[in-house]
């Protein structure tokens, strides 16, 4: 069955540039997306479709997926995307996520 | 704006069933584009997806848990609900019903509930 793997946390200065990796099997053969969770509330969706902004995103968040690893760039990183980001992907049509990065910004 | 709230006993009892209901409002869940799912959050914060289910009568379920979730849905009253059976500690967690959008190798959730805490006690 898929896994997917994040590394655990990543750290940005203010107005640097973000980057998170999610790895898995194949997964570049698969539709991955990325959810922002802030504490004590529910995940968003900051990505789909490997690289599709939903409305209300800022255009700093972007995607992209190849080989094994799905990246998402957060560019010029604000103090507000400090966050949990969890990228989600299918598994012969059951869905897995994974372990999620903790972004911190400082 | 599609809302979606959760509800349902905050502690149950190990080895009984965790029962939840998830009330939409703002669009129909008899909506063919669209699933309708349940996701829970360990307090390590790992994510799991438990199952779908659609009107036209599609179920699945996380092969992990398939044989103690039941998803159903009830149109009449736009709600959707989750049932997990034989439940221990390991099944405590936040629980979330979300809307899943699905195309041909993949999915995303675009709605989410605020999440209800379910503790599995002794």
């Amino acid at each position: 069955s898929l896994e997917l793997t994040q590394p655990p946390s990543v750290s940005v200065s203010p107005g640097q540039t973000a980057s998170l990796t999610c790895s898995g099997d194949r997964l570049g053969e698969k539709y991955v997306s990325w959810y922002q969770q802030k504490p004590g509330q529910s995940p968003v969706v900051v990505i789909f479709q490997d690289k599709k902004r939903p409305s209300g995103i800022p255009e700093r968040f972007s995607g992209s997926n190849s080989g094994t690893t799905a990246t998402l760039t957060i560019s010029g990183t604000q103090t507000m995307d400090e966050a949990d980001y969890y990228c989600q992907a299918w598994d012969i049509s059951t869905v897995v996520f994974g372990g999620g990065t903790k972004l911190t910004v400082l | 704006q599609v809302q979606l709230q959760e509800s349902g006993p905050g502690q149950v009892k190990s080895s009984q069933t965790l029962s939840l209901t998830c009330t939409v409002s703002g669009g129909s869940i008899s909506s063919g584009s669209y699933y309708w799912t349940w996701i829970r959050q360990s307090a390590g914060k790992r994510l799991e997806w438990l199952g779908r289910s659609h009107t036209i009568g599609s179920t699945i379920y996380n092969p992990s848990l398939k044989s103690r979730v039941t998803i159903s849905l009830d149109t009449v009253k736009n709600q959707f609900s989750l049932e997990l059976s034989s439940v221990t500690a390991a099944d405590t967690a936040v629980y979330y019903c979300a809307r899943e959008r699905i195309y041909s190798t993949g999915s995303h959730f675009d709605y989410w509930g605020q999440g209800t805490r379910v503790t599995v006690s002794s």
